[in-house]
């Protein structure tokens, strides 16, 4: 079945370390990719996409994410994570010829000051 | 400002009542989308509308109904509200290069 997952339900870094979240996918093809963000009591805001092209892909707010075919990922990363990222993340796909999103059950993400 | 304009912010029904939940963008994206949120299951698709006249069923249609008024506008209905549905609704639009969504809208079903 397609599906996508995230496998850290909750992450915990210090301001100022470097963060990755994990992005897995099952797709026979290549989807497009996507991640966004919701901050609480918010809706979600898109942080970056990928298509096709460029396998690292910048984003809003100093993120990036690295699309790897081979382990059919899409982790998202921060240098130096600021306070002000503690939200809750989600991967996303959109599977070639569909209209339909599947969305990752999300990552939370705390920072420590 | 641009963007999708979700109505109310916030409601609480009796078990057994009907509303409707409306949105509206102003983006002329083709495709919009209605999600529920619940805490520990992401975002789970209840209905969309690839283009102005069509609606499909997502994940989870049971219990809602919804009506593509026109390119901009995308309601969606609870013709009897029931406690499983209380959730974080979100709206969203797309032109296939990922979604803008409203800011949701909370429901309490009591």
């Amino acid at each position: 079945a397609q599906s996508v997952t995230q496998p850290d339900i909750h992450i915990t870094v210090s301001e100022g370390a470097s963060l990755e979240l994990r992005c897995n996918y099952s797709y026979g093809a290549t989807p497009y990719l996507f991640w966004y963000v919701q901050s609480p009591g918010q809706g979600l805001q898109l942080l970056l996409k990928y298509f096709s092209g460029d396998t690292l892909v910048q984003g809003i707010k100093g993120f990036e994410a690295e699309f790897k075919r081979s382990q059919s990922s899409f982790n998202l990363r921060k240098p130096s994570v600021h306070w002000s990222d503690a939200a809750e993340y989600f991967c996303a796909v959109l599977p070639s010829g569909t209209y339909k999103y599947i969305f990752g059950t999300g990552t939370r993400l705390k920072v420590l000051a | 400002n641009a963007g999708v304009t979700q109505t109310p912010k916030f409601q609480v029904l009796k078990t057994g009542q009907s509303m409707t939940l409306q949105c509206a963008q102003d983006m002329n994206h083709n495709s919009m989308y209605w999600y529920r949120q619940d805490p520990g299951m992401g975002l789970r698709l209840i209905y969309y509308s690839a283009s102005e006249g069509t609606t499909d069923k997502g994940e989870v249609p049971n219990g809602y109904n919804v009506s593509r008024l026109n390119k901009r506008e995308f309601s969606l209905r609870l013709e009897s509200a029931a406690p499983s549905q209380t959730s974080v609704y979100f709206c969203a639009s797309s032109e296939g290069a990922g979604y803008t969504f409203g800011s949701g809208t909370r429901l309490t079903v009591v």
